[in-house]
């Protein structure tokens, strides 16, 4: 089942500007995470932000977390033609007792050089 | 790091086969072990949790004896999918995860399976 919903399902941008990605959720989390998959492959980590807290970044990537509105953004500031791929967000619900994770239908970022 | 690595990375077979995917946490130690079926263009869907020597628990409307799942060591899973049909074609992921819930999940790169 599906539980985070990104939006835009895709973004076309020009190298050295930023990208937002937003996420909208339904339940109660124990955390929200971000991940990208490049075409034909894994998924890859990006961020994990916990229910009680607000901001976190990691070198060129902003997260944010408002969980009165069950929602959450990732910016990619001065983006690269590598950054091109899917990037989904992740919610661990609070009711589950395995640490599930439900996935977004992801945003397509394409950033042209 | 954290790196799965998931075997094969492409299947083609007849329909009627069964067919075995490896999942092995290479450098940690992972309690639980995730797998997901992903249809092109679309997100990732949970087919079922493992833990190390427990029963998998698997979602809803996943049915257990065509997709078997084993957690046999903390780096090791299979999924087989047994007697394989053109509609069970599809991008099988797995992904593992340390002891503690707020970790993230690694993921191996995909198994392409295709069913003549």
């Amino acid at each position: 089942s599906q539980q985070g919903e990104e939006d835009p399902q895709a973004l076309s941008i020009q190298e050295g500007e930023n990208a937002t990605m937003n996420c909208s959720y339904k339940t109660s989390i124990n955390n929200l995470q971000w991940y990208r998959q490049n075409s034909g492959r894994g998924l890859v980590h990006l961020i994990l932000i916990r229910s009680n807290e607000r901001e976190k970044h990691s070198g060129r990537l902003r997260v944010t977390l408002d969980t009165s509105k069950k929602s959450s953004s990732l910016l990619i500031t001065a983006s690269r033609a590598a950054d091109t791929a899917s990037y989904f967000c992740a919610t661990d619900d609070r009711g589950s007792t395995l640490g599930r994770l439900y996935f977004g239908r992801g945003t397509q970022l394409t950033v042209w050089p | 790091g954290a790196v799965v690595s998931q075997h094969p990375s492409w299947v083609i077979c007849k329909s009627g086969t069964s067919v075995k995917i490896e999942c092995r946490s290479l450098d940690f130690q992972a309690t639980t072990m995730f797998w997901y079926r992903q249809f092109p263009k679309q997100s990732l869907m949970l087919m079922a949790t493992s833990n190390e020597g427990s029963k998998a628990t698997y979602e809803q409307g996943v049915e257990k004896d065509k997709f078997l799942i084993n957690h046999a060591s903390l780096t090791l899973s299979t999924l087989t999918v047994t007697s394989a049909h053109p509609e069970d074609s599809s991008f099988y992921i797995c992904s593992a995860r340390r002891a503690f819930r707020d970790q993230p999940q690694h993921f191996g790169d995909g198994t392409r399976l295709s069913i003549l």
